[in-house]
């Protein structure tokens, strides 16, 4: 099955939002709420900071929020801040396909 | 304090195999399924299968499931990737992951803890 599809790139100035979309098949994003968000900064290894769509682990600032519509999800940072910018991956579990990322979005704050 | 510590990097030539070892702390091991994505370089993660180390059920992605092996040693903790067949296009990073819900039935693929990362290098 294929890789989810994100945009490459985003950006945003320091204080603003910014939202990055996720989109996947009924076989994956649109059927399950299995859908998390991993930061990535460069060399570093990835960061759980959403899950089950819109649930934050202990210590993620709500800046970072998440939804689904249909088949694709969403993550937004809002308030942005320069060490937001980083890597972003989706991923969806995808049923017997296992679990499926994103090809991931750099985020750049301008 | 919660860690997975992987070994540390090697080079390996075309047509060997590979094993990559994550050892658990500070946790209960059996608890938690781990996973394993790997991500080459400067490209995006890619999830290589799962194992229940108290169970040792495990699964497979589909382009991995004639090369890769998930195994674990519940007497020291740790989990095992065995990959076979190694190409110049298995070059890249490989991480264990522990899934965020202890003793649950089947795993719900949020990726919560990592480990530190093994860079392997296939080339002649």
């Amino acid at each position: 099955q294929s890789a989810l599809t994100q945009p490459p790139s985003a950006s945003g100035s320091p204080g603003q939002s910014v939202t990055i979309s996720c989109t996947g098949t009924s076989s994956d994003i649109g059927t399950y709420n299995y859908v998390s968000w991993y930061q990535q900064h460069p060399g570093k290894v990835p960061k759980l900071i959403l899950y089950e769509v819109g649930r934050r682990p202990s210590g993620v600032p709500d800046r970072f929020s998440g939804s689904k519509s249909g088949n694709t999800a969403s993550l937004t940072v809002s308030g942005l801040h320069a060490d937001d910018e980083a890597d972003y991956f989706c991923s969806s579990y995808a049923g017997n396909s296992g679990l499926l990322f994103g090809g991931g979005t750099k985020l750049t704050v301008l | 304090q919660v860690q997975l510590v992987q070994s540390g990097a090697e080079v390996k030539k075309p047509g060997a195999s590979l094993r990559v070892s994550c050892e658990a702390s500070g946790y209960t091991f059996t608890g938690y399924y781990i996973h394993w994505v790997r991500q080459a370089p400067g490209q995006g993660l890619e999830w290589m299968g799962w194992i229940n180390p108290n169970s040792g059920g495990r699964k497979y992605a589909q382009q991995f499931e004639d090369r890769v092996t998930l195994t674990r040693d519940t007497s020291i903790r740790t989990a095992y990737m065995d990959l076979s067949s190694l190409r110049s296009d298995d070059t890249a990073v490989y991480y264990c992951a522990r899934d965020r819900e202890e003793w649950a039935q089947y795993p719900y693929f949020f990726l919560e803890v990592w480990g530190q990362g093994m860079l392997v290098t296939v080339s002649s």
